[in-house]
């Protein structure tokens, strides 16, 4: 079974700082490996999803994030945080067949951004 | 453009009451279509999945069911709610993305309904 791991319930950075939410997996097979944003009330928005390829995958709103397989990480980051950046950030990694993804999630990180 | 619709948004049912939820996709034909759930501290659960009408899967036991009646409509159920059945319920269907063909297919979820079991 897949497993998604967030370090960090609670993140706080100050605007323009950079941001960095941490997310470990584990798979025994090649991942598909994604980050959500979850503005409150609303559903969940995709960032970004590393396939194959390219390791740094770069997202939306900035945020890019890097699949390191040596490390079982796929951390987000985005050089400069801006208040709009507040938000629940959720890390999943799929099982199933590419068109039937079955994500598992982790149990997400807050970002607080500090003016 | 595909769009996908939740309702309610959010709901309040004592324990023992029976519950609906449903969700339907604007857009697309033959979706492959997710309910999640969120508690309160935790991540999502993937629930139930459906590749087709009347084609269900359920991934954890439980005390909910789910229905596809029509190609685009999925439904969540459960005949008497419990207090672990709080929280926010998500549905979701694999598509493209609108606007980022980097993407590729992926999920994409509804605004949700948030279920508080009393």
């Amino acid at each position: 079974a897949q497993s998604v791991t967030q370090l960090g319930s609670h993140v706080s950075v100050s605007e323009g700082a950079l941001v960095l939410l941490r997310c470990n997996y584990s798979s025994s097979v090649p991942p598909y490996l994604f980050w959500y944003v979850q503005y409150p009330n609303q559903g969940l928005q995709l960032l970004l999803k590393y396939t194959t390829g390219a390791t740094l995958v770069k997202g939306i709103n900035g945020f890019e994030a890097e699949f390191k397989k040596s490390e079982t990480s796929f951390h987000l980051t985005k050089p400069s945080a801006h208040m709009s950046d507040a938000a629940e950030y959720f890390c999943a990694v799929s099982e199933g067949q590419p068109g039937n993804e079955k994500l598992t999630f982790g149990t997400g990180t807050r970002l607080t951004i500090i003016p | 453009s595909q769009t996908i619709h939740q309702w309610p948004a959010t709901l309040v049912q004592p324990v023992g009451s029976p519950l609906s939820l449903e969700c339907t996709v604007e857009g697309t034909s033959n979706p492959n279509l997710y309910w999640y759930r969120q508690a309160a501290g935790r991540g999502l659960q993937l629930l139930f999945y459906s590749v087709g009408i009347g084609q269900i899967s359920s991934e954890v036991p439980q005390n909910l069911s789910a229905s596809r009646p029509q190609d685009r409509q999925f439904i969540l159920s459960s005949k008497k709610l419990l207090l672990s059945d709080s929280g926010f319920y998500l549905c979701a269907w694999i598509g493209p993305a609108s606007g980022r063909p980097w993407f590729g297919d992926t999920q994409y979820f509804g605004p949700g309904t948030r279920l508080t079991v009393l």
